[in-house]
């Protein structure tokens, strides 16, 4: 049971947008930053998305993150098959004093 | 551009101790916003943070697993390692070693290594 609580699938077609929601408490999500993580199919994660909303140098605009209380969402516009991926989300928890994940979603493009 | 590659035994049997070492190349591991940690991902599943080691020396562990890991660097030779013991069949995972960049209040994790399946098995 992951400490973040996220779908664990979420599909939509090409071209259209998806959102992944994260929720989390006021020990991590609401009170540090939430970065995303993208894992490409037997590859290792990568950073998408940090301090909540922010896009790491070559990381398409199409990508967004957001952040409300002690709930994040990422969002993904004109989806494109390449998208098709895991997607986790990842804050320090004050309470745990550790670094906590998601449990993932696995984003299909139909 | 820095880069990181674990390695190690693929195979440890149960009750024994699981040794991976992280190699650091392209940069320094002397820079004050800079931690190196371990993270895993048993086969089909989440993500789950190890353990981190600050430019200092200081280590911050998963409680989870505190009790059993350890995790320290060997700077001339720019690596740091990840043992730990006892091992289960639950600790059959994918590990990854990360540079976690942390600077009040940013922080992330980038790059990652490829990560290396150990299994634990007789």
């Amino acid at each position: 049971q992951s400490v973040l609580t996220q779908p664990p699938s979420v599909s939509a077609a090409p071209r259209q947008r998806v959102t992944i929601s994260c929720s989390g408490s006021s020990s991590n999500i609401g009170d540090n930053a939430v970065n995303w993580y993208q894992q490409l199919p037997g590859r290792a994660p990568t950073l998408l998305i940090y301090y909540d909303d922010l896009l790491p140098s070559g990381i398409s605009d199409r990508f967004s993150g957001s952040k409300s209380g002690t709930s994040a969402s990422l969002a993904i516009n004109g989806l494109q098959s390449e998208d098709e991926a895991d997607y986790y989300c990842a804050s320090w928890d004050d309470r745990l004093n550790g670094w906590v994940f998601g449990g993932g979603t696995k984003l299909f493009v139909l | 551009q820095l880069q990181l590659q674990e390695s190690g035994p693929g195979l440890v049997q149960p009750s024994k101790t699981l040794s991976l070492i992280c190699t650091v190349s392209g940069g320094s591991m002397n820079m004050n916003t800079d931690y190196w940690v371990w993270i895993r991902q048993p086969p089909g599943k989440g993500l789950e943070w190890i353990g981190s080691l600050s430019y200092r020396g200081s280590t911050y562990y998963n409680p989870s697993l505190e009790s059993r890991v350890a995790i320290s660097a060997d700077k001339p030779k720019m690596q740091f390692s990840l043992r730990l013991n006892s091992v289960t069949a639950a600790d059959t995972a994918v590990y990854f070693c990360a540079r976690l960049w942390y600077q009040v209040p940013l922080n992330w994790f980038d790059p990652w290594g490829q990560g290396i399946l150990v299994t634990v098995s007789s």
